[in-house]
């Protein structure tokens, strides 16, 4: 079974200012998606970036990037330029490419960007 | 175009009473999930129907709980015999493919 872990439950940072995340993760299998997911007050989960496994080149949305190290399994989410909108619950999540494609999230990030 | 949605929104019980929560998937999409995600953790994985099929119903946690998609689309989350453990909200996604999955606005189900 996989899990997916993230040691800040919460986080602050200034507007504009550059905030990471961290998330770990523990699996045997090598054919596998990582995720963060946002979820602001509104319940609404909506996907920020995704990472494959076999992709050694770290993946970048705009002002969010990330820092895959599949050795060490970490997962860590770099949000540039932070903005108000940002505030949320940021959630690591795992997807196992070879049964089912449901996801394991982590437990969560509150991340408040203040002015 | 329109996305997950879910009904209804908040729904309150009381105790040992039966509960049907409904999804709606964007058009086209053959996989749906559902998780649960009780208040300050993450979501846990439910029940994965690919088209009609539950393809893997694994985070049920009890009998107490069974989910449908008859035609391939729409799905049912029932819930028999309601216990206050089971108050949390109920996510649906659906997907096209194993890349994303699009998450509606969840359920939120409080029994009294």
């Amino acid at each position: 079974a996989q899990t997916v872990t993230q040691s800040q439950p919460e986080m602050s940072v200034q507007e504009a200012e550059t905030v990471t995340l961290s998330c770990t993760y523990d699996t045997s299998e090598n054919n596998y998606y990582l995720f963060w997911y946002k979820q602001p007050p509104s319940r609404q989960m909506i996907l920020v970036i995704r990472q494959e496994a076999y992709k050694q080149q770290n993946a970048t949305e705009n002002r969010f990037s990330v820092n895959f190290q599949k050795a060490a399994k970490s997962f860590s989410l770099k949000i540039s330029d932070s903005q108000l909108g940002d505030t949320a619950m940021y959630f690591c999540a795992f997807m196992n490419g070879n049964a089912g494609n449901m996801l394991t999230f982590g437990g969560g990030t509150r991340l408040m960007v203040k002015p | 175009g329109a996305g997950v949605s879910q009904t209804p929104s908040n729904k309150v019980t009381e105790k040992g009473k039966y509960v049907e929560l409904r999804c709606d998937p964007i058009s086209g999409h053959t996989a749906l999930y559902w998780y649960r995600q009780s208040l300050g953790q993450g979501p846990e994985f439910l029940i994965y129907f690919q088209g009609t099929g539950a393809a893997d119903d694994s985070g049920l946690p009890n009998d107490r709980f069974f989910a449908v998609r008859p035609e391939g689309s729409v799905s049912t989350l029932k819930i028999q015999r309601t216990e206050r453990g089971d108050s949390a909200v109920y996510l649906c996604a659906s997907s096209r493919d194993y890349n994303e999955q699009f998450f509606g606005p969840g359920t939120r189900l409080t029994v009294l």
